[in-house]
């Protein structure tokens, strides 16, 4: 069974400090995407990454996946209000089936 | 258009009743997905949807039954629920159901109150 670890499970911070947020898997993973979800929303893509060592920035987002494909960080640096949210990542299950989802962690940064 | 809409957003039931969730697309996506998600939690995967035909139900219990009228619409028919079945159910696309087709687009999901 493919599983995905992520952690912290919950971060309180304040505005404008850095964090990683942590994504691990005893599993290789074709590709490993990172989703952002608000209250009452729907999650929402930020990024898939699909190469192994591969990293790509989105604005103050780093993300970064692992050299062997089980394990996946996304940085926030200098964090603002507007950064919070439950912060999942997702990987492909085995023979293409849908989304196996973390637990995600909580982040809320206040000003 | 990247757009995945739900509807209703908030719907409270009896547990006599009978509704139907809706969620519609126009990407042209051909995989669809019903997810269910309790308060800060991820969401758990319901059905899937590829080509219109059902592909998994992750055992779902029988008081909930999909639909998929075409490649676009996905429904869920929604009769005797129980009070732990409330939740956020969500709606889901992608391109396919292959290992590079797993990018999802969510609604902004049904915020359900069974009573």
């Amino acid at each position: 069974t493919q599983l995905l670890e992520q952690s912290p499970q919950f971060l309180s911070i304040q505005e404008g400090e850095n964090l990683t947020v942590y994504c691990n898997s005893s599993s290789v993973f074709s590709s490993l995407q990172w989703y952002r979800q608000e209250p009452g929303e729907g999650p929402v893509l930020l990024v898939t990454v699909v190469t192994g060592g591969e990293v790509k920035k989105l604005k103050r987002l780093t993300f970064q996946f692992g050299d062997a494909r089980k394990d996946s960080s996304l940085h926030i640096t200098a964090a603002q209000p507007g950064d919070t949210g439950l912060y999942l990542c997702a990987g492909a299950g085995q023979a293409g089936t849908a989304l196996i989802f973390g637990k995600g962690t909580t982040l809320s940064v206040s000003s | 258009d990247t757009e995945v809409t739900q509807t209703p957003k908030h719907l409270v039931m009896g547990m006599t009743n009978k509704k139907s969730l809706k969620c519609e697309q126009h990407m042209g996506h051909r995989a669809m997905y019903w997810y269910k998600q309790k308060a800060k939690k991820p969401p758990e995967l319901m059905f899937v949807y590829s080509y219109e035909k059902l592909s998994i139900n992750e055992s779902v219990p029988s008081r909930f039954s999909p639909e998929c009228p075409n490649s676009s619409l996905l429904n869920l028919h929604l009769h005797a629920l129980q009070p732990e079945d409330s939740a956020l159910y969500l709606c889901a696309s992608s391109r396919g159901t292959g290992v590079m087709n797993t990018e999802a687009f969510f609604g902004q999901g049904t915020r359900l109150t069974v009573v």
